[in-house]
């Protein structure tokens, strides 16, 4: 699987977009980019995912440059409760449909 | 409500007591999959599961085992603790492995073993 970079930890204002940039770079043409977060040692939660295009759910906005390198998550209203560790995946399938979390990024919604 | 839940959530013991963690998810969902989680190390998975009785290993499969007789149902069995086994353990599953399946993940289990 191609591997992440993001940023070690962000703050944002409360009810401000929060952007959050990853950077996978060696990135195939077949691997998806996914978001996923973690609030305080809970399960890992999915957000949103995509290929090549824009993706908007009821949850963020999910922007890939058009080579594909990077991407940014966008959270449009941020509010406390989005407190919470940011994992950037590239994945692809096979056999063991594993998803390698990397370190991701702290992102501390201030009040 | 669609969910993944395990049993127990927290959980102590000793060294070389047999424990299972259960996992059940109610979504019909054919992938399941086992994960641990430890600081500095992110997020490793043990155990995956593609379907009933179709189980293999994944990156730190030693000292667990699993089981597959139900759809619903993928237990972590740890045969004999050891410390190194203290973790926080996460049950996954997904339709299928095609790569534009979100996983879903259970609450986590933190287990302590002295």
């Amino acid at each position: 699987d191609a591997k992440t970079t993001q940023p070690t930890s962000m703050d944002c204002a409360e009810g401000r977009a929060a952007n959050l940039p990853c950077n996978h770079s060696t990135i195939s043409g077949n691997e998806y980019v996914y978001w996923y977060r973690q609030i305080h040692s809970q399960g890992p939660q999915y957000i949103i995912h995509g290929l090549k295009n824009n993706e908007t759910n009821e949850m963020a906005s999910l922007i890939i440059t058009e080579d594909r390198k990077s991407s940014t998550l966008i959270l449009p209203h941020a509010t406390l409760r989005d407190t919470a560790v940011y994992y950037c995946i590239v994945r692809v399938g096979g056999a063991t449909n594993k998803l390698i979390f990397g370190t991701g990024t702290l992102l501390a919604v201030q009040p | 409500e669609a969910q993944v839940t395990q049993n127990p959530r927290y959980l102590i013991t000793v060294t070389g007591k047999k424990l299972t963690v259960t996992c059940s998810q109610n979504m019909n969902h054919e992938y399941m999959s086992w994960y641990r989680q430890d600081p500095g190390l992110g997020l490793r998975q043990i155990y995956y599961s593609m379907n009933v009785e179709v189980t293999d290993k994944g990156d730190v499969p030693e000292g667990y085992k699993v089981s597959r007789k139900e759809k619903r149902n993928f237990p972590l069995i740890l045969e004999s603790p050891s410390p190194n086994q203290t973790s926080l353990y996460f049950c996954a599953s997904s339709p299928g492995r095609d790569r534009d399946n979100e996983q879903f993940f259970g609450p986590g289990t933190r287990l302590t073993v002295l």
